[in-house]
């Protein structure tokens, strides 16, 4: 069965600071994976979105930057944090499809708070 | 313009009642699929129930059932006989086919059951 993993779970760091968020899937090929924020008591904004390995879309402008430097592996970076990251980060792929009807799944997420 | 609207920011429904959370979409695609996820406190996100735009019955999934109305662009998420473990988030969400794999979330209405 596929898994998800998603880490740190939490994370603090001060402004101005690098970050690097991984997530990694297990038991499928070449799936789709994205990164998603969401704001405290909101919905997900997607960040970034990645169909193959080195193509990653991204789409809001922002400090923010996105990686898949192999199939299953998807890393989320910043090169210098703002206080407007904090938020919770969460990593979902989904199968290949032209149609509809495949879900996305999701990891545990990683509450970033910045300080 | 919104393209997933949930009205109910939060609601109360007593253990073992039935509850209707609500779920408009706007889309122009023909195609497209309609998904619910729940998010407890924790904050994992799990996929729920989806419905396709071409689907001629509503898609059920346990105690879920998905109230398709296509004409009115409604896709209300019902849950029968409440438990407290349904206390959570939940979002409605929208795949495009025109736009590859990515969801559209709304803003998610948060459920509290009483018992």
């Amino acid at each position: 069965s596929q898994t998800i993993h998603q880490w740190p779970a939490t994370l603090v760091q001060p402004v101005g600071s690098p970050l690097s968020l991984e997530c990694t899937v297990e038991g499928t090929s070449n799936p789709n994976l994205y990164w998603y924020r969401q704001a405290a008591g909101r919905g997900l904004q997607l960040l970034f979105y990645s169909v193959g390995i080195g193509q990653i879309s991204s789409e809001v402008p922002q400090n923010l930057s996105a990686s898949r430097p192999q199939d299953r592996q998807f890393i989320l970076s910043s090169k210098k944090l703002l206080l407007s990251d904090s938020g919770f980060y969460l990593c979902a792929w989904s199968v290949q499809s032209k149609g509809t009807n495949q879900p996305q799944h999701f990891g545990d997420g990683t509450r970033l708070s910045i300080l | 313009a919104q393209k997933i609207t949930q009205t109910q920011p939060g609601m109360f429904v007593q253990e073992k009642e039935a509850v209707t959370l609500d779920c408009t979409y706007d889309t122009s695609d023909p195609s497209y699929g309609l998904f619910w996820y729940k998010q407890p406190s924790s904050g994992e996100m799990i996929f729920l129930i989806y419905q396709g735009s071409y689907d001629q019955q509503n898609a059920t999934e346990g105690r879920y059932s998905l109230n398709f109305q296509k004409a009115r662009k409604s896709a209300n998420l019902v849950i029968s006989a409440s438990q407290l473990g349904d206390s959570a988030m939940y979002f409605c969400a929208m795949r495009e086919r025109n736009q590859g794999g990515k969801l559209i979330f709304g803003q998610g209405t948060e459920l509290s059951v009483k018992p």
